[in-house]
């Protein structure tokens, strides 16, 4: 299957701080990529939905101000947590897809905010 | 809007054996997908099966099947000669029909947790 590489693996800051974490489609090119955040023991919870070029759209109740998501090319997205707090603090995953139906997802990346 | 449940947060099984993981949706439409996902320790999803609603035949690979029942709205997946390796966070989730390709959104079920003890 195709590869899908989250960077970094983990993260931590202090809180007022912005983090950025990448995704990168490393074997094909992904016209659409997704973004989820996972809670301990829970499910996945999509975020937003970006496509290459064009603004992120972003799911009910996500803050879009603070959860800055840039495709600038087909295999690379990025996820900027901006001014973290600790209730940020979650596992972030990214998902790509090459329009064939079937996603390809991240290694994760958790986030700790102090 | 779709909902997915896994009623069974928890499950453990001797290796070897044969363990199903139950699903369950709700969903108005007529076509869409059904997958399943597993989350290993390492955290990175791995796409187990997939199922086309519109396929009456139930999808199989390897040692994992599904149990597709769709005027009940269920999706079980079946693991049979259970090995250590199959010891991971499963997750059931749906997508609407091949008309979103490209923007391919799932729903996810909240997950069972399977233990496959040696």
């Amino acid at each position: 299957g195709a590869v899908v590489s989250q960077h970094p693996s983990w993260v931590i800051c202090k809180s007022g701080t912005s983090v950025k974490i990448e995704c990168r489609s490393l074997d094909f090119q992904a016209t659409t990529m997704f973004w989820y955040r996972q809670f301990p023991k829970q499910s996945l919870m999509l975020m937003a939905t970006s496509n290459e070029g064009s603004k992120a759209t972003y799911e009910q109740g996500v803050e879009k101000d603070k959860f800055l998501i840039n495709h600038a090319s087909l295999t690379l997205s990025t996820l900027t947590v901006t001014s973290a707090h600790p209730e940020d603090s979650s596992f972030y995953i990214c998902s790509g897809t090459r329009g064939t139906g079937e996603l390809f997802f991240g290694e994760g990346s958790r986030l700790t905010v102090l | 809007a779709q909902t997915v449940t896994q009623s069974q947060p928890e499950m453990s099984v001797q290796e070897a054996e044969t363990v199903t993981l139950s699903c369950t949706y709700d969903t108005s439409e007529n076509n869409y997908y059904l997958f399943w996902y597993k989350q290993p320790p390492s955290r990175q999803m791995i796409l187990v099966i997939r199922q086309e609603a519109y396929k009456q035949q139930n999808a199989t690979e390897n040692r994992f099947s599904v149990n597709f029942q769709k005027a009940a709205k269920s999706f079980s997946l079946k693991i049979s000669d259970s090995q250590l390796g199959d010891t991971a966070m499963y997750f059931c989730a749906f997508m609407k029909s091949e008309e979103d390709f490209g923007n391919e959104k799932l729903t996810f079920g909240t997950g069972t947790r399977l233990t496959i003890i040696p």
